[in-house]
């Protein structure tokens, strides 16, 4: 267990629908991250909060947002869904800043567009 | 540019010694990880080396870095049923992000 929890763990819904995917970072990390792993893609860094700011973005879609709260929970939302958004949304974590070399993920959230 | 590249598809006899390796072509890596993934599970971080060192070992796994050739290999000695899965090797852009940019992953299949 790497003490990142995501949830839902699968997740089925319509094309145009839109989906919140939660993240709750380990104990005392700052740092949260997104990645989407799909067949065709691979793995694809999506975005990076640290402390509730946005530090790093990589290939996410205008049709996705994140956001971190005080908590330091996170959440992705995925808008307008398509059936090219299937696939596999991690969530990762670290303590952040230059000392955050240990990042670790969570199980995962299946996402499927039908 | 930043890619990584790795070999698809690794079969090893169990108790022989695996070695999956990886190229990374951005020369700003700080740190470069190796992630193993089981079917249907999340990413399991095995181990990570800073790219100043040369080698790093943790119980069966030695992880070897040449950052001239920046070629990054994991080695599993006595390699186990258990260890059949895919194993991603990743490079760590810049020191204050936590981007990483991973392979496409090695599926290594361990025959008994």
């Amino acid at each position: 267990d790497s003490g990142v929890t995501q949830t839902p763990k699968h997740l089925i819904t319509a094309t145009g629908q839109r989906v919140t995917l939660r993240c709750s970072p380990r104990s005392g990390d700052l740092s949260v991250y997104w990645y989407q792993q799909s067949l065709d893609q691979g793995l694809q860094f999506l975005i990076q909060y640290y402390n509730g700011e946005e530090r790093a973005k990589g290939n996410i879609l205008e049709r996705f947002s994140a956001q971190q709260f005080p908590d330091l929970h996170s959440e992705l939302n995925l808008s307008s869904l398509e059936l090219g958004d299937s696939a596999l949304y991690f969530c990762a974590s670290s303590l952040g800043g230059s000392s955050g070399n240990t990042i670790y993920f969570g199980e995962g959230s299946w996402l499927t567009v039908v | 540019g930043e890619d990584v590249e790795q070999s698809l598809f690794l079969s090893v006899r169990e108790g022989d010694s695996s070695v999956i390796n990886c190229t990374y072509t951005d020369s700003s890596s700080t740190y470069l990880y190796w992630y193993k993934q089981e079917p249907g599970a999340g990413l399991q971080l095995l181990t990570y080396i800073f790219s100043n060192m040369d080698m790093k070992q943790d119980q069966r796994l030695t992880v070897l870095l040449n950052k001239k050739d920046k070629h990054l290999s994991l080695r599993i000695a006595d390699t186990q049923t258990g260890d059949s899965a895919i194993y991603f090797c990743a490079e760590k852009i810049g020191s204050n992000t936590g981007k990483l940019i991973f392979g496409q992953g090695t599926t290594l299949q361990v025959k008994p």
